[in-house]
């Protein structure tokens, strides 16, 4: 079945800086990998996704890009600031006979500091 | 839409004790999926319904964990007789499966075993 690593597991950058998780999935028939963000306590919330037939995909101060050759796609977040302080989840969805398969990366504590 | 509806939010009972864990999805959704959040484990798929038939139960930890949906419109996952170790954080998700593939979840329910 499908696995997905990602990486790193906590990171910490100062306030302004950008910050990237990285994710790669191990079934080549995955074609649909959305980022979800988790503030503690609450619940997970899609941020952004990207689908197999787009290398990029834009959306204010996020960014995924998607390396379907090396099986692996990335969060991108520029100008950080304290509230994008939560827990980011990615993960990889493939159409099976039956229905879609949804495989979420560990997730990666990001922390941003005033 | 109130978007997916768990009850309850917190539940504490006794190792042996039988747990149901409820979901309501957003009106509409096709496919609803049970998830379980641990530190340890992160979020693990458990089992998933199209159209009210469950399509994939391989997250299912043990025979202890069941889950139905009898309509369109509500789903639950019982844990018979409850252990310790199942004590975390039972999410729902629902999603459109006619429209684009991003899965909303629920609040979620914080179980604690005793």
């Amino acid at each position: 079945g499908e696995n997905v690593e990602q990486h790193p597991s906590t990171l910490s950058v100062q306030e302004g800086d950008s910050a990237v998780i990285k994710c790669t999935y191990s079934d080549s028939a995955s074609n649909y990998f959305p980022w979800y963000k988790q503030e503690l306590g609450k619940r997970p919330q899609l941020i952004i996704d990207i689908r197999s037939n787009v290398g990029e995909k834009k959306d204010q101060r996020i960014a995924v890009t998607l390396n379907k050759t090396a099986k692996h796609f990335s969060l991108h977040i520029t100008e950080t600031q304290p509230e994008d302080s939560a827990v980011y989840f990615c993960a990889a969805s493939t159409w099976g006979n039956y229905g879609q398969n949804f495989v979420f990366g560990p997730g990666t504590r990001l922390s941003v500091l005033p | 839409d109130a978007g997916v509806i768990q009850s309850p939010r917190h539940e504490v009972t006794e190792m042996g004790q039988e747990v149901t864990l409820r979901c309501k999805p957003i009106s509409g959704h096709n496919s609803l999926f049970w998830y379980r959040q641990t530190m340890m484990r992160g979020l693990e798929l458990l089992i998933y319904f199209n159209n009210n038939v469950p399509i994939d139960d391989s997250g299912m930890p043990e025979d202890r964990f069941s889950a139905k949906m009898p309509n369109a419109s509500f789903s639950t996952l019982k844990i018979q007789p409850s252990e310790p170790r199942d004590s975390a954080v039972y999410f729902c998700a629902s999603r459109d499966r006619r429209a684009k593939n991003i899965q909303y979840f629920g609040a979620g329910t914080r179980l604690s075993v005793l």
